[in-house]
């Protein structure tokens, strides 16, 4: 099992809230990610970082922002929260010099 | 054209089953190719690598055709278990980067019944 934790598993809050969406794993990963996953839906990348100070936009435009100031610890952050926000983040991790990525057990955020 | 395709599905087989899975890609340059599984509401857990010379894990077997840029998923003696959606996924090896991000494709969905 891979070490990557992501907190709160529930979210449900209103419109205009800020909010942290936590992700951490102890594997030692240079590399982490964060998609946006709708039901039924293919994973879409939103966020990344290749290591402390580094973070990238993904493919999918999101009005999120992510910061890298710890290994260890990728947490992403909506200022003002939306009923369009609503969805499931996923956030992984990967060695430096691999590709395969493990997963948290993902964020479920409801904005009312 | 998605950089991932996959044939959605359902594919709803009987218990004992052998089922395929088929994925075609657009970027020539992937050099990274795997199978996940995703349980329902759960996150994306690895299945399998696949390797030019394909590969086997039990009743899991996958192929890579990089010629023809498609990679397969063979399920033999199907499980109750193995009902969930199988995602393709390719590295993006972008620009010379050896940092390629994966693209996921859709997903197929298999439901295995008594």
């Amino acid at each position: 099992e891979a070490d990557i934790y992501q907190t709160p598993r529930y979210l449900v809050i209103g419109t205009g809230k800020k909010i942290t969406l936590e992700c951490s794993q102890t594997m030692g990963h240079d590399k982490m990610y964060w998609y946006q996953q709708d039901p039924g839906m293919e994973l879409h990348l939103i966020h990344y970082s290749y290591g402390v100070n580094s973070t990238e936009k993904g493919d999918l435009s999101s009005e999120s922002t992510v910061s890298r100031i710890r290994t260890e610890h990728f947490p992403l952050t909506l200022e003002s929260a939306r009923p369009s926000h609503t969805s499931q983040y996923l956030c992984a991790s990967s060695d430096l010099f691999a590709d395969t990525q493990y997963f948290g057990p993902g964020t479920r955020l409801t904005v009312l | 054209r998605k950089e991932v395709e996959q044939d959605p599905g359902p594919f709803n087989v009987p218990e004992g089953a052998t089922v395929a899975f088929n994925c075609t890609y657009s970027n020539s340059a992937s050099q990274s190719f795997f199978w996940y599984r995703q349980d329902c509401r759960k996150e994306p857990k690895l299945l399998m690598s696949v390797y030019s010379s394909g590969n086997e894990d039990g009743r899991f077997t996958a192929q890579l055709n990089r010629a023809s840029q498609y990679i397969s998923l063979l399920i033999r003696d199907s499980k109750l278990s193995d009902s969930a959606t199988y995602l393709c996924v390719v590295n993006d090896h972008a620009g010379g980067t050896s940092y390629g991000k994966l693209t996921f494709g859709q997903g197929t969905i298999l439901t295995v019944h008594p």
